[in-house]
Parts: C-alpha cells; sequence; structure tokens
C-alpha cells in the first residue's frame, strides 16, 4: 500500500525560513516529487529527488532519505507569494501517489 | 504556447446526467491522466494512459469512464454512477508512458452536481 504523511497547515512570517516534512510508506520508490498548488489552481513542479542528499534551486530546497522514508521542503526568504499548498508525491515505476498537501500561509 | 487545456474551468449539472471533462494537449506527450482533488485529500488518480488506445483504471475509477482515440486527447466522463461526482478535476500528462515522469498539469475543471 500507499502511506505518505505531511502536516495540514503551516503558518510562517514573510522573510523567515520554512521546513515542510513529508513521510511516506510506499511499495517500490523510484522518486519524490514536490509540487506548489494556490487555490484553484493547478499544481506546479518544484522539485524531483531521486538520491538521497539535498538539491538546492534558488530559494527552495529539497531533501530526501530513503532509509528513513522521509523527505522535506525548506523555503528560505518567505514571500507573500509563497501562500500555497505544497504536495509531496511519492513515485513508483508507473504511478505517483500525492499526500494530502501541506497549506502554508505567509503573514506580515 | 505547448500546453495542456481543460475546458471549461467552471461545469455545473444535474444529479443523474452525465458529462464529459475535456483535457487536450499540444506537448506530445504519450501518457495521459486524470486525478481527482478533494478537500482534506491528496489527488486521486482516476484514468490513465501511456500510449493511444490504451488506458487503465487508477484507485477510484468506479463511475468515471476515458477513452483515448488521439494522442492529444483524454476526455473524462462522469457518469451518474458516480456517487460523489462534485469535485476539483485535474487532467495531466507526461512525456514517456511507463516510467514516472514531471507531470505537467492542465489548469483543472471544477464539477458542481446539483
Amino acid at each position: 500500500g500507499q502511506n505518505i504523511d505531511q502536516p495540514t497547515e503551516m503558518t510562517a512570517t514573510e522573510g523567515a525560513i520554512v521546513q515542510i516534512n513529508c513521510t511516506y510508506q510506499t511499495s517500490g520508490f523510484n522518486g519524490l516529487f514536490w509540487y506548489q498548488q494556490h487555490a484553484g489552481e493547478a499544481p506546479t513542479f518544484l522539485s524531483y529527488n531521486v538520491l538521497d542528499g539535498l538539491e538546492e534551486k534558488g530559494r527552495f530546497s529539497s531533501f530526501l532519505s530513503r532509509s528513513k522514508g522521509y523527505s522535506y521542503l525548506l523555503l528560505k526568504e518567505l514571500q507573500m507569494k509563497d501562500s500555497a499548498s505544497y504536495l509531496c508525491a511519492v513515485a513508483n515505476y508507473q504511478k505517483v501517489t500525492f499526500g494530502i498537501g501541506t497549506k502554508l500561509q505567509v503573514i506580515p | 504556447d505547448g500546453g495542456i487545456t481543460q475546458s471549461p474551468k467552471y461545469l455545473f449539472r444535474k444529479e443523474g446526467q452525465n458529462v464529459t471533462l475535456s483535457c487536450e494537449q499540444n506537448l506530445n506527450h504519450d501518457a495521459m491522466y486524470w486525478y481527482r482533488q478533494d478537500p482534506g485529500q491528496g489527488l486521486r488518480l482516476i484514468y490513465y494512459s501511456q500510449i493511444v488506445n490504451d488506458f487503465q483504471k487508477g484507485d477510484i475509477a468506479e463511475g468515471y469512464s476515458v477513452s483515448r482515440e488521439k494522442k492529444e486527447s483524454f476526455p473524462l466522463t462522469v457518469t451518474s454512477a458516480q456517487k460523489n461526482p462534485t469535485a476539483f478535476y485535474l487532467c495531466a500528462s507526461t512525456p514517456e508512458g511507463g516510467r514516472t515522469d514531471t507531470q505537467y498539469f492542465g489548469p483543472g475543471t471544477r464539477l458542481t452536481v446539483l
């Protein structure tokens, strides 16, 4: 079976750093995606981790530990436009399973 | 511009009616997917197609049907057998079928059944 856990909601202050965690238990693993989704819009791709470690892309970084079934998305220098839901998704050979998403609210 | 289009953005139907949601892509992608999104739940896979004239059921296929007669089109029909059809429906595509890759999503259709 597939089980993906991430916090439902988080609040952070503009300019700060926030870490959104994702733990997973899945049958088969090819990689882990992070998507950003603004309310009422389509998800947009942020990152895809296949190997253990940290990958940095501008203000966003994503970390993966396959042995622990754990990933996090790190957002630095938060901006108001970062208020959105962040979806963790695990890929196996033919299928991608999504978590419920973490709704991040950035406050002034 | 290349991309995925879904129309309409908002759709209202009476209970008991079938309704078809369109999804078109001009990315030349082989694989296409339909997801349903409900509050408090992750995206759930309804159907997917890795190649023209072939498709497989996802996790929640009951009450839905699809066709893939053309590479660029993957319409989803929500039938009267679907007990809770009101939801946000997302179509996505990937370059190749048979392996996971970054999914490109359409803008979504919000279906409300009255």
